[in-house]
C-alpha cells in the first residue's frame, strides 16, 4: 500500500528557508509513471500546489511560488524534498506530499493521490 | 489565472442527494478532479477525470462536466458524508494544478 510521509521543523524563522522531506513506502520513485508533489492549505487561501517532481529531476512549479521553490528527489532514498526561500509569515501552513497521479500511457500528471497526514509549518521569529 | 469557484456551504439532509458545484470558464474542456476532506485528515480524492472513481470510492458518487459548470453529487447522504470538498485542474497554458475554494457540506 502505498504511504507517504512528510518530515521537518514545524517551526521556521522569516526570511530563512523551509525544508521538508517526503518518504515514499510501497512504490518506487525511480520506476513510478508518477510525479510527485508538494500542495500547501492555509486557512485563507485553502489548497495551493506548490510544485512537481519528476524521478529524473524534471519539474514543475506554481508560477506564483517558482522564484523562491525548488523541489527535488533522491531516488536512493526513495523520498522527495521541498525548500521553499525567502519565508514569510504568509507562508504558515500545512504542507502535504502527494503522488502527482494519471492513468493511461505517456500520461500528463491530472490528480493528486494519495496524500500524506500531511506537517505543520509555522514562520515565526 | 484560472480561478475555480465553489459555494462555501452546501447543506442536506440525511438521505438525500447533494450537488456541489465547480465554476470555471469553459471548464468543460478541462479534466476535473473531487476531492473530501474530512476534519483534521488529508485530502482524499473521490472522483477523477471528471467521472471516474478510485477503488473503494461508493457508487452512490458521481461527477459530470458541462460547459462552465462541473459538479460532484453524492446521493443519500450520510452523516459520515459531512466535509469539505474541492475540485481542481490542470491549467495547461501554464502548465499549473488549481484548486477551488472548498465547499463545506453540512449533513442535517
Amino acid at each position: 500500500q502505498l504511504q507517504l510521509q512528510e518530515s521537518g521543523p514545524g517551526l521556521v524563522k522569516p526570511s530563512e528557508t523551509l525544508s521538508l522531506t517526503c518518504v515514499v513506502s510501497g512504490d518506487s520513485i525511480s520506476t513510478s509513471a508518477h510525479y510527485w508533489a508538494w500542495i500547501r492549505q492555509t486557512p485563507g487561501k485553502g489548497l495551493e500546489w506548490i510544485g512537481s517532481v519528476y524521478y529524473n529531476g524534471n519539474t514543475f512549479y506554481n508560477p506564483s511560488l517558482k522564484s523562491r521553490v525548488t523541489v527535488s528527489v533522491v531516488t536512493s532514498k526513495n523520498q522527495f524534498s521541498l525548500n521553499l526561500r525567502s519565508v514569510t509569515a504568509a507562508d504558515t501552513a500545512m504542507f502535504y506530499c502527494a503522488r502527482h497521479g494519471c492513468s493511461g500511457g505517456n500520461c500528463h500528471p491530472a490528480w493528486f493521490a494519495p496524500w500524506g497526514q500531511g506537517t505543520r509549518v509555522t514562520v515565526s521569529s | 489565472s484560472y480561478v475555480l469557484t465553489q459555494p462555501p456551504s452546501v447543506s442536506v439532509a440525511p438521505g438525500k442527494t447533494a450537488s456541489i458545484t465547480c465554476g470555471g470558464d469553459d471548464i468543460d474542456g478541462k479534466s476535473v478532479h473531487w476531492y473530501q476532506q474530512r476534519p483534521g485528515q488529508a485530502p482524499v480524492l473521490l472522483i477523477y477525470y471528471d467521472k471516474d472513481r478510485p477503488s473503494g470510492i461508493p457508487e452512490r458518487v458521481s461527477g459530470s462536466n458541462s460547459g462552465n459548470t462541473a459538479t460532484l453529487t453524492i446521493s443519500r447522504v450520510e452523516a459520515g458524508d459531512e466535509a469539505d470538498y474541492y475540485c481542481q485542474v490542470w491549467v495547461g497554458t501554464s502548465d499549473h494544478w488549481v484548486f477551488g475554494g472548498g465547499t463545506k457540506l453540512t449533513v442535517l
